[in-house]
């Protein structure tokens, strides 16, 4: 049980474009989803909390019309990543809140922007 | 602002060794204490700790936390070349403040 799952795996786009990221809860519904991200060989950082049917929460520094995220109903959040540069090359992660604490991590989407 | 440290940072053992990684924190929030395992992709749940002293065992893992002194141990033992992974501690109350990992690397 607990399986949350990420689409796509690893994307490439240009400089310019946007990306969206869609992380799903397969067998839980997730009231509350978390979008990290990783830097290579560096921790999770997380971006933002999103609730089913409101607004995200962004962590100090995480610019909101950057990063928009949608989380439409209990088994789908997205993040879209707006006119992506360099710099935002990571590996996003989402995962869904389980039980009180405990988080089911999605594969992760390994974002490459040229 | 939250502090979540883990030591070491990294480390080699052969087949067979004990490991024990540790986690010390400093929360405003306190509800949880919680290990993953990652490895390629992203993090798998091990445990889950909220109550001083009572160990919680899975196989040939284990982990204990203290909170009168904020830290929490993770032990491997037996270690298998399969349980080459980082491994990381995170703390938190609703959200969580992850450590850096511990990388452990074990060789045949």
């Amino acid at each position: 049980g607990a399986v949350v799952s990420q689409h796509p795996s690893w994307v490439i786009c240009k400089s310019g474009t946007s990306v969206k990221i869609e992380c799903r809860s397969l067998d839980f519904q997730a009231t509350t989803m978390f979008w990290y991200r990783q830097f290579p060989k560096q921790s999770l950082m997380l971006m933002a909390t999103s609730n089913e049917g409101s607004k995200a929460t962004y962590e100090q520094g995480v610019e909101k019309d950057k990063f928009l995220i949608n989380h439409a109903s209990l088994t789908l959040s997205t993040l879209t990543v707006t006119s992506a540069h360099p710099e935002d090359s990571s590996f996003y992660i989402c995962s869904g809140r389980g039980g009180v604490d405990e988080q089911f991590f999605g594969p992760g989407t390994r974002l490459t922007v040229l | 602002e939250d502090k979540v440290v883990q030591s070491p940072l990294s480390l080699v053992v052969h087949e067979g060794d004990t490991v024990t990684l540790n986690c010390s924190y400093e929360v405003t929030n306190f509800r949880s204490l919680l290990w993953y395992k990652q490895e390629k992709k992203a993090p798998t749940f091990l445990f889950m700790l909220t109550s001083s002293g009572i160990e919680k065992k899975s196989g040939r893992l284990s982990s204990i936390l203290d909170k009168k002194e904020l830290f929490s141990i993770l032990n491997i033992t037996a270690t298998q070349t399969g349980d080459s992974a980082v491994y990381l501690c995170a703390v938190g109350h609703y959200k969580l403040s992850f450590g850096a990992g511990t990388t452990v690397t074990v060789r045949a």
